[in-house]
Protein backbone atom coordinates (compact mmCIF):
# COMPACT_ATOMS: atom_id res chain seq x y z
CA UNK A 1 0.00 0.00 0.00
CA UNK A 2 1.15 3.35 -1.04
CA UNK A 3 2.29 5.83 2.01
CA UNK A 4 1.51 9.66 1.96
CA UNK A 5 2.77 10.98 -1.12
CA UNK A 6 4.09 14.46 -1.05
CA UNK A 7 5.56 16.83 -3.64
CA UNK A 8 8.14 18.76 -4.54
CA UNK A 9 10.04 17.43 -2.47
CA UNK A 10 12.30 19.82 -2.87
CA UNK A 11 11.77 24.03 -4.03
CA UNK A 12 13.70 26.66 -3.38
CA UNK A 13 11.81 30.24 -4.61
CA UNK A 14 13.08 33.75 -3.76
CA UNK A 15 11.00 35.95 -0.93
CA UNK A 16 7.52 37.37 -2.32
CA UNK A 17 6.76 34.63 -5.00
CA UNK A 18 4.17 31.99 -4.37
CA UNK A 19 4.62 28.36 -3.92
CA UNK A 20 2.77 25.26 -3.24
CA UNK A 21 2.92 22.15 -1.92
CA UNK A 22 0.71 18.82 -2.44
CA UNK A 23 -0.37 15.74 -0.74
CA UNK A 24 -1.81 12.57 -1.47
CA UNK A 25 -2.81 10.68 2.06
CA UNK A 26 -3.20 7.35 2.47
CA UNK A 27 -6.40 5.62 0.75
CA UNK A 28 -9.44 5.55 3.29
CA UNK A 29 -7.87 8.25 5.53
CA UNK A 30 -9.96 11.00 6.54
CA UNK A 31 -7.90 13.23 8.96
CA UNK A 32 -5.39 14.74 7.29
CA UNK A 33 -2.48 17.46 8.86
CA UNK A 34 0.18 19.36 7.69
CA UNK A 35 3.23 20.73 9.43
CA UNK A 36 6.18 23.17 9.72
CA UNK A 37 9.40 21.46 10.82
CA UNK A 38 11.91 24.17 11.13
CA UNK A 39 15.59 22.53 10.97
CA UNK A 40 16.35 21.45 14.13
CA UNK A 41 13.00 21.33 16.04
CA UNK A 42 9.95 19.49 16.18
CA UNK A 43 7.40 19.05 13.39
CA UNK A 44 4.02 22.22 14.95
CA UNK A 45 0.94 21.68 13.40
CA UNK A 46 -0.53 24.21 11.15
CA UNK A 47 -3.07 22.99 10.01
CA UNK A 48 -5.62 19.64 10.03
CA UNK A 49 -8.47 18.39 8.16
CA UNK A 50 -11.53 15.87 9.21
CA UNK A 51 -12.39 15.02 5.40
CA UNK A 52 -12.63 18.01 3.76
CA UNK A 53 -13.17 20.70 6.70
CA UNK A 54 -10.55 22.60 8.09
CA UNK A 55 -11.50 22.00 12.30
CA UNK A 56 -7.57 23.12 13.90
CA UNK A 57 -6.31 26.22 11.85
CA UNK A 58 -5.14 28.05 14.97
CA UNK A 59 -1.64 27.93 14.13
CA UNK A 60 -1.70 28.21 10.81
CA UNK A 61 -0.43 32.20 9.29
CA UNK A 62 -3.74 33.30 7.18
CA UNK A 63 -2.36 36.51 6.13
CA UNK A 64 0.47 34.62 3.73
CA UNK A 65 -0.54 30.66 4.33
CA UNK A 66 -4.10 28.74 3.08
CA UNK A 67 -5.02 25.30 2.61
CA UNK A 68 -7.29 23.19 0.91
CA UNK A 69 -8.40 19.62 0.64
CA UNK A 70 -11.58 19.45 -1.88
CA UNK A 71 -13.40 16.67 -1.97
CA UNK A 72 -11.88 15.27 1.22
CA UNK A 73 -8.75 13.21 -0.56
CA UNK A 74 -5.97 15.51 -2.06
CA UNK A 75 -4.51 18.77 -0.09
CA UNK A 76 -2.91 22.01 -0.74
CA UNK A 77 -0.74 24.27 1.38
CA UNK A 78 0.01 27.91 -0.37
CA UNK A 79 2.38 30.42 0.82
CA UNK A 80 2.05 33.55 -0.98
CA UNK A 81 4.26 35.39 -0.87
CA UNK A 82 6.80 33.59 0.78
CA UNK A 83 9.18 35.04 3.09
CA UNK A 84 12.73 34.07 4.70
CA UNK A 85 11.31 32.83 7.96
CA UNK A 86 8.98 30.41 5.61
CA UNK A 87 12.32 27.80 4.76
CA UNK A 88 11.48 24.79 6.55
CA UNK A 89 10.14 21.18 5.99
CA UNK A 90 6.45 20.77 5.47
CA UNK A 91 5.10 17.32 6.32
CA UNK A 92 1.85 16.24 5.58
CA UNK A 93 0.22 13.25 7.81
CA UNK A 94 -2.86 11.31 7.65
CA UNK A 95 -5.06 9.15 9.86
CA UNK A 96 -7.51 6.68 10.07
CA UNK A 97 -9.94 6.32 12.91
CA UNK A 98 -7.71 6.16 16.26
CA UNK A 99 -4.71 5.04 14.69
CA UNK A 100 -1.30 6.59 14.26
CA UNK A 101 0.04 9.59 12.00
CA UNK A 102 1.45 8.46 8.87
CA UNK A 103 4.01 10.72 7.67
CA UNK A 104 4.78 11.57 4.04
CA UNK A 105 8.26 12.52 3.25
CA UNK A 106 7.99 16.40 3.14
CA UNK A 107 8.34 19.42 1.17
CA UNK A 108 11.72 20.95 2.14
CA UNK A 109 11.43 24.54 1.18
CA UNK A 110 14.42 27.14 0.76
CA UNK A 111 13.63 30.37 0.43
CA UNK A 112 16.27 32.98 -1.12
CA UNK B 1 0.59 25.13 27.11
CA UNK B 2 2.00 22.09 26.93
CA UNK B 3 5.77 21.78 26.24
CA UNK B 4 7.55 18.64 25.23
CA UNK B 5 11.85 18.43 25.94
CA UNK B 6 13.98 16.06 24.92
CA UNK B 7 17.42 15.49 27.00
CA UNK B 8 19.97 14.99 25.02
CA UNK B 9 19.77 16.88 22.02
CA UNK B 10 22.81 14.27 20.83
CA UNK B 11 24.41 11.32 21.57
CA UNK B 12 26.88 8.97 20.00
CA UNK B 13 27.18 5.34 21.16
CA UNK B 14 29.73 2.79 20.10
CA UNK B 15 27.85 -0.43 18.63
CA UNK B 16 26.45 -2.98 20.73
CA UNK B 17 25.92 -0.41 23.99
CA UNK B 18 22.52 0.38 25.50
CA UNK B 19 20.82 3.61 25.20
CA UNK B 20 17.92 5.60 26.82
CA UNK B 21 16.64 8.94 25.76
CA UNK B 22 14.60 10.75 27.92
CA UNK B 23 11.25 13.05 26.93
CA UNK B 24 9.68 15.32 29.57
CA UNK B 25 6.30 16.78 29.34
CA UNK B 26 4.93 19.94 31.02
CA UNK B 27 1.28 18.66 31.28
CA UNK B 28 -0.14 15.44 32.23
CA UNK B 29 -2.79 15.26 30.95
CA UNK B 30 -1.74 13.74 27.63
CA UNK B 31 -3.88 11.13 25.69
CA UNK B 32 -1.26 9.57 24.88
CA UNK B 33 2.69 9.49 23.89
CA UNK B 34 4.59 8.27 20.68
CA UNK B 35 8.40 7.72 19.96
CA UNK B 36 9.00 8.50 16.14
CA UNK B 37 11.92 8.10 14.00
CA UNK B 38 12.85 10.39 11.67
CA UNK B 39 15.91 9.59 9.01
CA UNK B 40 17.51 12.69 7.11
CA UNK B 41 15.49 13.54 4.53
CA UNK B 42 12.58 11.32 5.19
CA UNK B 43 8.97 11.57 7.10
CA UNK B 44 9.14 10.40 10.61
CA UNK B 45 7.97 7.19 11.36
CA UNK B 46 5.91 5.73 14.47
CA UNK B 47 8.31 3.26 16.57
CA UNK B 48 5.62 3.18 19.76
CA UNK B 49 2.83 4.13 20.77
CA UNK B 50 1.86 4.39 24.71
CA UNK B 51 -1.37 4.99 25.97
CA UNK B 52 -2.18 7.08 29.00
CA UNK B 53 -3.39 3.74 30.92
CA UNK B 54 -0.19 2.04 29.72
CA UNK B 55 3.02 1.91 31.62
CA UNK B 56 5.30 0.73 28.96
CA UNK B 57 5.66 -0.77 25.31
CA UNK B 58 7.90 -2.70 23.95
CA UNK B 59 8.97 -3.28 20.33
CA UNK B 60 11.96 -5.81 19.08
CA UNK B 61 15.16 -3.73 20.75
CA UNK B 62 12.69 -0.70 21.95
CA UNK B 63 11.15 -0.65 25.21
CA UNK B 64 9.35 2.80 25.90
CA UNK B 65 8.31 3.78 29.58
CA UNK B 66 5.68 6.48 30.66
CA UNK B 67 5.07 8.00 34.12
CA UNK B 68 2.32 10.36 33.40
CA UNK B 69 2.43 12.03 36.77
CA UNK B 70 5.95 13.01 36.70
CA UNK B 71 5.60 14.10 32.91
CA UNK B 72 8.35 11.86 31.92
CA UNK B 73 8.74 8.91 28.99
CA UNK B 74 11.94 7.21 28.48
CA UNK B 75 12.98 5.04 25.29
CA UNK B 76 15.48 2.38 25.63
CA UNK B 77 17.23 0.95 22.90
CA UNK B 78 19.29 -2.53 23.76
CA UNK B 79 22.14 -3.63 22.04
CA UNK B 80 22.39 -0.15 19.83
CA UNK B 81 23.37 -0.77 15.68
CA UNK B 82 24.61 1.64 12.83
CA UNK B 83 20.82 1.35 11.32
CA UNK B 84 19.40 3.01 14.41
CA UNK B 85 21.44 6.28 13.82
CA UNK B 86 18.61 8.68 13.38
CA UNK B 87 16.75 11.51 15.00
CA UNK B 88 14.28 10.21 17.71
CA UNK B 89 11.02 12.60 18.61
CA UNK B 90 8.94 12.08 21.21
CA UNK B 91 5.22 13.68 20.99
CA UNK B 92 2.41 13.79 23.09
CA UNK B 93 -1.30 13.75 22.02
CA UNK B 94 -3.31 16.66 24.46
CA UNK B 95 -5.94 15.17 26.16
CA UNK B 96 -9.44 14.59 24.46
CA UNK B 97 -8.16 12.39 21.64
CA UNK B 98 -10.80 14.17 19.26
CA UNK B 99 -8.30 16.39 18.15
CA UNK B 100 -5.04 14.03 17.96
CA UNK B 101 -2.99 17.23 18.02
CA UNK B 102 0.62 15.86 18.83
CA UNK B 103 2.99 18.34 20.18
CA UNK B 104 6.91 17.09 19.75
CA UNK B 105 9.93 17.24 21.35
CA UNK B 106 13.25 18.90 19.51
CA UNK B 107 14.61 15.70 18.98
CA UNK B 108 17.79 13.45 19.96
CA UNK B 109 20.09 12.75 17.20
CA UNK B 110 21.53 9.74 17.91
CA UNK B 111 25.07 8.49 16.09
CA UNK B 112 25.92 4.88 16.47
CA UNK B 113 29.45 3.99 15.43
CA UNK B 114 30.14 0.68 13.82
Amino acid sequence: EAGVVQSPRYKIIEKKQPVAFWCNPISGHNTLYWYRQNLGQGPELLIRYENEEAVDDSQLPKDRFSAERLKGVDSTLKIQPAELGDSAVYLCASRQGWDTQYFGPGTRLTVL
Amino acid sequence: KQEVTQIPAALSVPEGENLVLNCSFTDSAIYNLQWFRQDPGKGLTSLLLIQSSQREQTSGRLNASLDKSSGRSTLYIAASQPGDSATYLCAVNDYGGATNKLIFGTGTLLAVQP
